[in-house]
């Protein structure tokens, strides 16, 4: 079972709609959880961080996490064509000092 | 505030050299990480320091290896190099575990 597991896309939404990324993990010992949007040719860039089960709200963007399903999602309202990206969701497994990234979901906003 | 700082930007060597990539957390920082970025692979953890000790590593062969120094300043090396290690290799720092961690610019390695 693979550590961190997004959908890989890509996913397609219309300009001003909702945009919703969804990723799993295994490690049920896991305590914080990230979102980077990362561009092509460019560094992943962190977006929004959760440590709590519930919702976190920061502009257009939403993360939620359900640490009994092992499940973290970032809604993106309002999507523009800006938010073309690859959306990478990054877990803390415990104490092992090591930050484990999905995949990623491409996403292609269209005007 | 300046942000984490990866050098050279871009580097081409040929198969069996080696090279050392370095990388300058953000003020106060005590973890850095680096990772590995391909298309294929995604991004895969290669080892986290802090305060000067590996306190991680992953899943790669003994030619890549890394250090920090008193200043939170990292280097990743790697020796004998394939044409399989072309990739973005990308360089983290968090103020300590379990925190956010903000990454460089990377640095882009063509092995030729």
């Amino acid at each position: 079972q693979k550590e961190v597991e997004q959908n890989s896309g890509p996913l397609s939404v219309p300009e001003g709609a909702i945009a919703s990324l969804n990723c799993t993990y295994s490690d049920r010992g896991s305590q914080s959880f990230f979102w980077y949007r990362q561009y092509s040719g460019k560094s992943p860039e962190l977006i929004m961080f959760i440590y709590s089960n519930g919702d976190k709200e920061d502009g257009r963007f939403t993360a939620q996490l359900n640490k009994a399903s092992q499940y973290v999602s970032l809604l993106i309202r309002d999507s523009q064509p800006s938010d073309s990206a690859t959306y990478l969701c990054a877990v803390n497994q415990g104490s092992n000092y090591k930050l484990t990234f999905g995949k990623g979901t491409l996403l292609t906003v269209n005007p | 505030k300046a942000g984490v700082t990866q050098t050279p930007r871009y580097l081409i060597k040929t198969r069996g050299q080696q090279v050392t990539l370095s990388c300058s957390p953000i003020s106060g920082h005590r973890s850095v990480s680096w990772y590995q970025q391909t298309p294929g692979q995604g991004l895969q953890f290669l080892f986290e320091y802090f305060s000067e000790t590996q306190r991680n590593k992953g899943n790669f062969p003994g030619r890549f290896s890394g250090r920090q120094f008193s200043n939170s300043r990292s280097e990743m090396n790697v020796s004998t190099l394939e044409l399989g290690d072309s990739a973005l290799y990308l360089c983290a720092s968090r103020r300590v575990e379990n925190t956010e961690a903000f990454f460089g610019q990377g640095t882009r390695l063509t092995v030729v």
